[in-house]
């Protein structure tokens, strides 16, 4: 069974600060993997896509990588902003069958 | 219009009411995905189309639950026979290519569903 586990449940950081998402996940076949930010209210954004061959790519203050072997992924915000308070979803894709996880909601404070 | 539209936006009924949840996904798009979404979760898997054919429905909760795409472009979610426990935001999603890898998903605002 695909599954997608996040880590932590919810955050709280000062703003300027910096921090990292962690995802881990049982994808099979692996297609890709995703990081989305969601805003309350919202429907997801997509902010990096990473296949099986990559290890890192940054979106601006966004940072995600990616281990095949381990099956980690996570996503490093630099120099938190307020804006960036939302809930960061992690979704396997095995063909056309998305799988998300639970999410992570970070809030970032003045 | 230039995005994926939902509709309605939200509906509240009464619980044993069936409800209808429209998908108009962007043109041209292959793929077509329904999610729901509870308070404070990540979306839920429910079904998903190629074109006109429905390619897996497992992540449909029961059979009140059903969905069509009968020519390929809008899709409709139909809950039957209502239950409180069916309230959430239930989120429709496209894709151009029917391939695996590379392709971006475009998700719809979503169809806030409360039953009372």
């Amino acid at each position: 069974k695909n599954q997608v586990e996040q880590s932590p449940q919810s955050l709280i950081i000062l703003e300027g600060k910096n921090c990292t998402l962690q995802c881990n996940y049982t994808v099979s076949p692996f297609s890709n993997l995703r990081w989305y930010k969601q805003d309350t209210g919202r429907g997801p954004v997509s902010l990096t896509i990473m296949t099986f061959s990559e290890n890192t790519k940054s979106n601006g203050r966004y940072t995600a990588t990616l281990d095949a072997d381990t099956k980690q992924s996570s996503l490093h915000i630099t120099a938190s902003q307020l804006s960036d308070s939302a809930s960061y979803i992690c979704v396997g894709r095995a063909g056309n069958m998305l799988t998300f996880g639970g999410g992570t909601r970070l809030m970032v404070k003045p | 219009g230039a995005g994926v539209s939902q509709s309605p936006r939200y509906k509240v009924t009464k619980r044993g009411q069936d409800v209808a949840l429209r998908c108009d996904p962007i043109s041209g798009h292959v793929s077509l995905y329904w999610y729901r979404q509870a308070l404070g979760q990540g979306p839920e898997f429910l079904t998903y189309f190629n074109y006109e054919a429905q390619q897996d429905k497992s992540g449909l909760p029961n059979d009140r639950f059903s969905a069509e795409r009968p020519e390929g472009s809008i899709s409709t979610l139909t809950i039957q026979r209502t239950e409180q426990r069916d309230s959430a935001m239930y989120r429709c999603a496209s894709s151009l290519g029917q391939a695996h890898s590379g392709n971006t998903i475009y998700f719809g605002e979503g169809s806030w569903l409360t039953v009372v």
